[in-house]
């Protein structure tokens, strides 16, 4: 399996746009996780799903962000509109046995929001 | 909510030293606290793991130690390499409760 996978890998908008980014996880894996990592904040858990169904999306920061995922193969982080604040690094990660296991980190997203 | 606490932000050691890097947690219902390791620009990925049922853990030059009472824990790495040189993070949480990441330790390794 070639792992988590993640697009784009880099993206610079402009303040006001919409931003999508994608993840597919591991095949087999029933859980996924967007995380968001900055200098201040470090690591932050955003939403997670399990078998396609959002369970906790307390880590969202404001209606500008959603997550769906339409079926097990596939999910995306959207942010509309965009702020020069959102820009951080975007990592999904997936697994089989949820929050207290191992998660597999895609190589993330580094987004600008100029 | 959880809170964690990792200390050193930063720490140099010479090549062949040990390093510990040490968290704190604040819910004493956390029972799952993984370690993760993150080179530049890369991924963070597992490096070592500990449930609340077990004191210590050891692989190779990587231990992990826990105290529940003191909901403390820790990293040690011993026979540092310059490959080891990377940004450690902690975390703290469970089957029901997402996982808290520490802020996370600047390792260097000084040849």
């Amino acid at each position: 399996d070639a792992g988590v996978i993640q697009s784009p890998r880099h993206e610079v908008t402009e303040m006001g746009q919409e931003v999508t980014l994608r993840c597919k996880p591991i095949s087999g894996h029933d859980y996924l996780f967007w995380y968001r990592q900055t200098m201040m904040r470090g690591l932050e858990l955003l939403i997670y799903f399990n078998n396609n169904v959002p369970i906790d999306d307390s880590g969202m920061p404001e209606d500008r962000f959603s997550a769906k995922m339409p079926n097990a193969s596939f999910s995306t982080l959207k942010i509309q509109p965009s702020e020069p604040r959102d820009s951080a690094v975007y990592f999904c990660a997936s697994n089989l046995r949820g929050l207290n296991t191992e998660a597999f980190f895609g190589q993330g997203t580094r987004l600008t929001v100029v | 909510g959880e809170n964690v606490e990792q200390h050193p932000s930063t720490l140099s050691v010479q090549e062949g030293d040990s390093a510990v890097i040490k968290c704190t947690y604040s819910d004493s219902a956390s029972n799952y606290f993984p370690w993760y390791k993150q080179e530049l620009g890369k991924r963070p990925q597992l490096i070592i793991d500990i449930r609340s049922n077990v004191g210590e853990k050891k692989d190779q030059r990587i231990a992990v130690t826990l105290n529940k009472t003191a909901k403390h824990f820790s990293l040690h790495i011993t026979e540092t390499q310059p490959e080891d040189s990377a940004v450690y993070f902690c975390a703290a949480g469970g089957s029901a409760r997402q996982l808290t990441f520490g802020s996370g330790t600047q390792l260097t390794v000084l040849p």
